[in-house]
């Protein structure tokens, strides 16, 4: 099977823009969670979809959203870019629907780097 | 924020030796995994552990998990210079229908050929 794609995999964007990622999961998982990771903060928890829903959020501003299609892929979005907001983000895709099924596979990452 | 916390924070050791990485976490939890990570890539996964297992062997991997002290260890046997990456650990926690990883802030590890 194929792993975890994330596109693109470099970005640079200035201040005040938007961006969006795009995640595509390994076939057959439904659940895709992605993470910011930067030196300072490490790695952290934005949020999860299953089945085209938000399950879960992490700590994160209202600038930074995320959905889910039919196909599970998934794309986040992140407005007014910040200079805090030059990050690697990691998807992540896992078949969990219960307990045993919790394995997440990360994808590459999309560096974006904010000017 | 963060959940498991790894120990040490840096590792540097001889083709050859034994690597071994600890984590503490502050809350219950379903599972714990360790993941490594190559210079700022994607993390792989390599094992894990539930929270009603006390060990468990992959290859060249060995993982504990003590839930009374709330700490795990990932100890590599026979290092080599291709295990030179960052090694996270993960608290895996369940409630209302999700699952969340916390991971801690990495023990990177460098093994000298």
């Amino acid at each position: 099977k194929a792993g975890v794609t994330q596109t693109p995999r470099y970005l640079i964007k200035t201040r005040g823009q938007q961006v969006t990622l795009s995640c595509s999961p390994i076939s057959g998982h439904r659940s895709v969670s992605w993470y910011q990771q930067t030196p300072g903060q490490g790695l952290q928890f934005l949020f999860e979809y299953f089945s085209e829903t938000q399950r879960n959020k992490g700590n994160f501003p209202g600038r930074f959203s995320g959905r889910q299609f039919s196909n599970s892929r998934s794309e986040m979005n992140v407005s007014t870019l910040e200079l805090g907001d030059s990050a690697l983000y990691l998807c992540a895709s896992s078949l969990y629907t219960a307990p045993g099924q919790e394995t997440q596979y990360f994808g590459p990452g999309t560096r974006l780097l904010v000017l | 924020s963060q959940q498991g916390e790894e120990d040490p924070q840096a590792l540097s050791i001889q083709e050859g030796e034994n690597a071994t990485m600890n984590c503490s976490y502050k809350t219950s939890i379903n599972n714990l995994q360790w993941y490594r990570q190559n210079s700022g890539r994607g993390l792989v996964h390599l094992i894990l552990i539930r929270s009603n297992e006390r060990e468990k062997h992959s290859g060249r991997l060995r993982v504990t998990l003590d839930t009374s002290k709330k700490s795990s260890s990932l100890l590599i046997t026979a290092s080599r210079a291709a295990d030179t990456a960052s090694y996270f650990c993960a608290t895996g926690t369940s409630g209302a229908g999700s699952y969340q990883l916390t991971f801690g802030k990495g023990t990177k590890l460098s093994v000298i050929p």
